[in-house]
């Protein structure tokens, strides 16, 4: 069975910093591209960035509202996601989700909740 | 405000057939694989269509997708209570260089 577990979440302050991890099993992780996705309260979904398997290049494309902030990384001997997040801001308070299953995101975990706040 | 525009609510009665269209650009519905996802509340969203008209295993064939030029649509048909749930169209940017959501539909079973 597929299973993707997010943990880290927390109430940082404004200009702090936090680091997620996606726990994955049951499939080879290695050979995934994974991706962060999140969710505002009470708004809609927004895509946060992705990390391609080391075979295609294991390069990382971030979405404009966190490029040069976040750094999504992946540690595949521990098939564990990683995402950096530095210089919070109070727009970034979310329900953070790591995802993979190519084509589309078939497998998700069940978030992990982030609040930025004074 | 989304790349993709999606009307913010749609509604139906059980067993109706409900459409929700998702509206993008060359640059990214025009050129792009389409993907659909339903979000029950409180949920995790969940894959209802892969590139543009694809089901994967276990998701009803009541739901179905298609694509045309720069717009895509998602055809529920024989709706059930249990279809009440956000749903977003999503696809790939080429000018943005990012993955793209629609802002989501709200689907209500009346």
């Amino acid at each position: 069975e597929v299973q993707l577990v997010e943990s880290g979440g927390d109430l940082v302050k404004p200009g702090g910093s936090l680091r997620l991890s996606c726990a994955v099993s049951g499939f080879t992780f290695s050979n995934a591209q994974m991706t962060w996705v999140r969710q505002a309260p009470g708004k809609g979904l927004e895509w946060v960035g992705r990390i391609k398997s080391k075979v295609d290049g294991g390069t990382t494309d971030y979405g404009a509202p966190v490029k040069g902030r976040f750094t999504i990384s992946r540690d595949d001997s521990k098939t564990t996601l990683y995402l950096q997040m530095n210089s919070l801001k109070s727009e970034d308070t979310a329900v953070y989700y790591c995802a993979t299953g190519e084509p589309g995101w078939k497998y998700w975990g069940q978030g992990t909740l982030v609040t930025v706040s004074s | 405000q989304s790349v993709l525009t999606q009307p913010p609510s749609a509604s139906g009665t059980p067993g109706q057939r409900v459409t929700i269209s998702c509206s993008g650009s060359s640059s990214n519905i025009g050129s792009n694989y389409v993907y659909w996802y339903q979000q029950l509340s409180g949920m995790a969203p969940k894959l209802l269509i892969y590139k543009n008209n694809q089901r994967p295993s276990g998701v009803p064939d009541r739901f179905s997708g298609s694509k045309s030029g720069t717009s895509a649509s998602l055809a529920i048909s024989g709706l059930r209570s249990e279809d009440e749930a956000d749903y977003y169209c999503v696809t790939w940017d080429d000018s943005l260089t990012s993955v793209v959501f629609g802002g989501g539909t709200k689907l209500t079973v009346l």
